[in-house]
């Protein structure tokens, strides 16, 4: 089946740094993938939508310009959290779709720690 | 998007079979239904999928509404691995996906 993995799968950052978390398609290409952020007993709420090769559309209520999303390759999505606080603190979790298919693949997610 | 409740919480013993409901009353005609798991600190597991047929897989069974405005997933027979958080989602294939709160399923052994 259609893998998708996360690195890192945990990290811890000190406030005011930044931090980068790569998502890829192991055995497929996704032209879009997407990213989630979940509290602590809570849902999966959408962050924003990456689309390779162009700029990622972002949910309302979301900085785009604290949370950077780069989609260069058909493999490969990258979320930066820039100048992180610890109200960033979350598990950030990013999924990939075949191209013409009806599932997402999802990541097992990354836990950021912002101290 | 279509708007699902489910209920918060099920339990369910082991072995025994569970019937997870789903109320999505303003899908769309061209949405799907989807399941996923999510198991602690992991991220979502597909489960399955379907459009206006039952489907059957080696996870689970859908059996949707004739009118399409509910689906029942089916664990035939559960086990201590199934407990997680189980959502629904209608979605047009590869469309972003808005979750719900999801049903935790707690499995007694």
């Amino acid at each position: 089946g259609a893998v998708v993995s996360q690195h890192p799968s945990r990290v811890i950052c000190k406030s005011g740094t930044s931090v980068k978390i790569e998502c890829r398609s192991l055995d497929f290409q996704a032209t879009t993938m997407f990213w989630y952020r979940q509290f602590p007993k809570q849902s999966l709420m959408l962050m924003a939508t990456s689309n390779e090769g162009s700029k990622a559309t972002y949910e309302q209520g979301v900085e785009k310009d604290k949370f950077l999303i780069n989609h260069a390759s058909l493999t490969l999505s990258t979320l930066t959290v820039t100048s992180a606080h610890p109200e960033d603190s979350s598990f950030y979790i990013c999924s990939a779709g075949l191209a013409g298919g009806n599932e997402q693949y999802f990541g097992p997610g990354t836990r950021l720690t912002v101290t | 998007d279509a708007k699902t409740t489910q209920p918060n919480s099920m339990e369910s013993n082991e072995e025994e079979p569970v019937h997870l409901p789903c109320n999505h009353s303003t899908i769309s005609g061209t949405d799907y239904i989807h399941w996923y798991r999510q198991l602690p600190s992991q991220g979502p597991e597909y489960v399955i999928h379907g459009l206006t047929s039952n489907v059957n897989n080696r996870m689970a069974s859908l059996a949707i509404a004739e009118d399409r405005k509910s689906s029942t997933l089916i664990l035939h027979r559960a086990t201590l691995r199934d407990a997680a958080v189980y959502y629904c989602i209608p979605n047009r294939g590869t469309y972003k996906y808005i979750f719900g709160t999801g049903t935790r399923l707690k499995v007694l052994a």
